[in-house]
């Protein structure tokens, strides 16, 4: 069973700062990697899909990286409203479906 | 644009049963699965299962296999998700997606609902 692990658990940052996720799944998902952002009370937000395309709507600031086991989410100059958290989750194989633990990005 | 509805929050005694629901507007499901996928309090984010609404074909996750039916009623564009046997531990906001990706099991949500919150008490 795919496994994700994602570091680091939390990222303490100030606006205007480069924020770097990792995502490392326990074997190969192609680019099959998504990654969304959550905040308090409200649903995921699709933010990557196919490790590296930015959904409709997404800011440029947001990039995805990545191939195989070793996935990163880069935010270029974080604005106060990217504080939140992050999770990536694999659709290459069954397991489907499955999402990493997740990345608190909170403001230093 | 897509909006995804959901039914509201509902409690359940151990054992009972649940049945959520998922309304589409703006546009129909098309060759796009619904994803459900739940939330502890506090927790991450846990997928359950995938439903494609062209032919009802289904893939859970194994933790919730034979415990959990996904169902779709194109007529109606509304996705179910009956959960069963409820414990404590299966208190969470549960969610519905439409994914981004058209015919690919399990693909990422693009359009989510609003969360349904299930509480499981005695």
């Amino acid at each position: 069973e795919i496994v994700l692990t994602q570091s680091p658990g939390t990222l303490s940052l100030s606006p205007g700062e480069r924020a770097t996720l990792s995502c490392r799944a326990s074997q190969s998902v192609s680019n099959f990697l998504a990654w969304y952002q959550q905040k308090p009370g409200q649903a995921p937000r699709l933010l990557i899909s196919g490790a590296s395309s930015r959904a409709t709507g997404i800011p440029d600031r947001f990039s995805g990286s990545g191939s195989g086991t070793d996935f990163t989410l880069t935010i270029s100059r974080l604005e106060p409203e990217d504080f939140a958290v992050y999770f990536c989750q694999q659709y290459a194989s069954s397991p489907r479906g499955i999402f990493g633990q997740g990345t608190r990005l909170e403001i230093k | 644009q897509v909006q995804l509805v959901q039914s509201g929050a509902e409690v359940k005694k151990p054992g009972a049963s649940v049945k959520v629901s998922c309304k589409a507007s703006g546009s129909t499901f098309s060759n796009y699965g619904i994803s459900w996928v739940r939330q502890a309090p506090g927790q991450g984010l846990e997928w359950m299962g995938w439903i494609s609404p062209n032919n009802g074909y289904t893939n859970y996750a194994q933790k919730f296999q034979g415990r959990v039916t996904m169902t779709i009623d194109t007529s109606t564009s509304t996705a179910y998700m009956e959960l069963r046997s409820l414990r404590s531990d299966d208190t969470a906001v549960y969610y519905c997606a439409r994914a981004a990706i058209e015919f690919i099991v399990g693909a990422p949500g693009l359009y989510w609902g609003q969360g349904t919150l299930i509480t499981v008490s005695s």
